[in-house]
C-alpha cells in the first residue's frame, strides 16, 4: 500500500520565523511530486511539481528540495508571514507499467503569530 | 486571471440519488481531473480526463461515477445512486498539460451531503 506521509502535522510560528516541513514517500516507481498551499475556504494552490531526484524549487519565500533515492522533499518557508499560514500538502505520483497512482499525505498545517 | 469554478457549492442529496457535480475548467486547458475529501481524510485523486476519454482512474471511480465533458466548457461528475459514504468535498481541477507534471488548477469544491 502506498502511503505518503507529513511531518509535522502541524507548526505554530511566529512571524519572521523560518520554518520547514517535510513530506515521506515510497522511493520505488517514483514519478512526480507536488506541493499545494491550501488556506481554509480556498481552493488548492499549486506550488511546485518535482520530477527529478535532486530537484530545487523556489517561488519567492517558498523552496523545496527532493529527495527520491530516499523518498522524502523539504518544504521551507523563510521569514514567515501571517498570509503563509495554511495547509501544505504534498502528493506522490507513481509510475508503475504506466499506471499512475497520486496520492496525497495528510497535510501539514502552519499557523503563522504575528 | 482565469479560474475553475464549480457548481454548486453545496449539494444535499438523498441516499439513492443520482448527482451531477459541474466544473468549468480553464479554457485553455485540455486535462481535467476529480478528487475529493471526505471530511478529516486526505485528498483523493478520482479520474483524469483528455481528449473526452478517461485518461487515468482511482480505485474509488468504479461504476457509480462517471465523467464528461457535454459541451466545450463543462466538465461533470455524477454519481448514479449516492451513498453515504460519498459525501464529501469533491474538487476539479485542469492543466494545459497532463500526465500529472503540469501545475494543476484547482477549483473551489462542490461539498456534497448525502442523507
Amino acid at each position: 500500500i502506498l502511503n505518503v506521509e507529513q511531518s509535522p502535522q502541524s507548526l505554530h510560528v511566529q512571524e519572521g520565523d523560518s520554518t520547514n516541513f517535510t513530506c515521506s514517500f515510497p522511493s520505488s516507481n517514483f514519478y512526480a511530486l507536488h506541493w499545494y498551499r491550501w488556506e481554509t475556504a480556498k481552493s488548492p494552490e499549486a506550488l511546485f511539481v518535482m520530477t527529478l531526484n535532486g530537484d530545487e524549487k523556489k517561488k519567492g519565500r517558498i523552496s523545496a528540495t527532493l529527495n527520491t533515492k530516499e523518498g522524502y522533499s523539504y518544504l521551507y518557508i523563510k521569514g514567515s508571514q501571517p498570509e503563509d499560514s495554511a495547509t501544505y500538502l504534498c502528493a506522490f505520483l507513481s509510475d508503475r507499467d504506466s499506471s499512475y497512482k497520486l496520492i496525497f499525505g495528510s497535510g501539514t498545517r502552519l499557523l503563522v503569530r504575528p | 486571471e482565469p479560474e475553475v469554478t464549480q457548481t454548486p457549492s453545496h449539494q444535499v442529496t438523498q441516499m439513492g440519488q443520482e448527482v451531477i457535480l459541474r466544473c468549468v475548467p480553464i479554457s485553455n486547458h485540455l486535462y481535467f481531473y476529480w478528487y475529493r475529501q471526505i471530511l478529516g481524510q486526505k485528498v483523493e485523486f478520482l479520474v483524469s480526463f483528455y481528449n473526452n476519454e478517461i485518461s487515468e482512474k482511482s480505485e474509488i471511480f468504479d461504476d457509480q461515477f462517471s465523467v464528461e465533458r457535454p459541451d466545450g466548457s463543462n466538465f461533470t461528475l455524477k454519481i448514479r445512486s449516492t451513498k453515504l459514504e460519498d459525501s464529501a468535498m469533491y474538487f476539479c481541477a485542469s492543466s494545459v498539460l497532463g500526465r500529472f507534471t503540469d501545475t494543476q488548477y484547482f477549483g473551489p469544491g462542490t461539498r456534497l451531503t448525502v442523507l
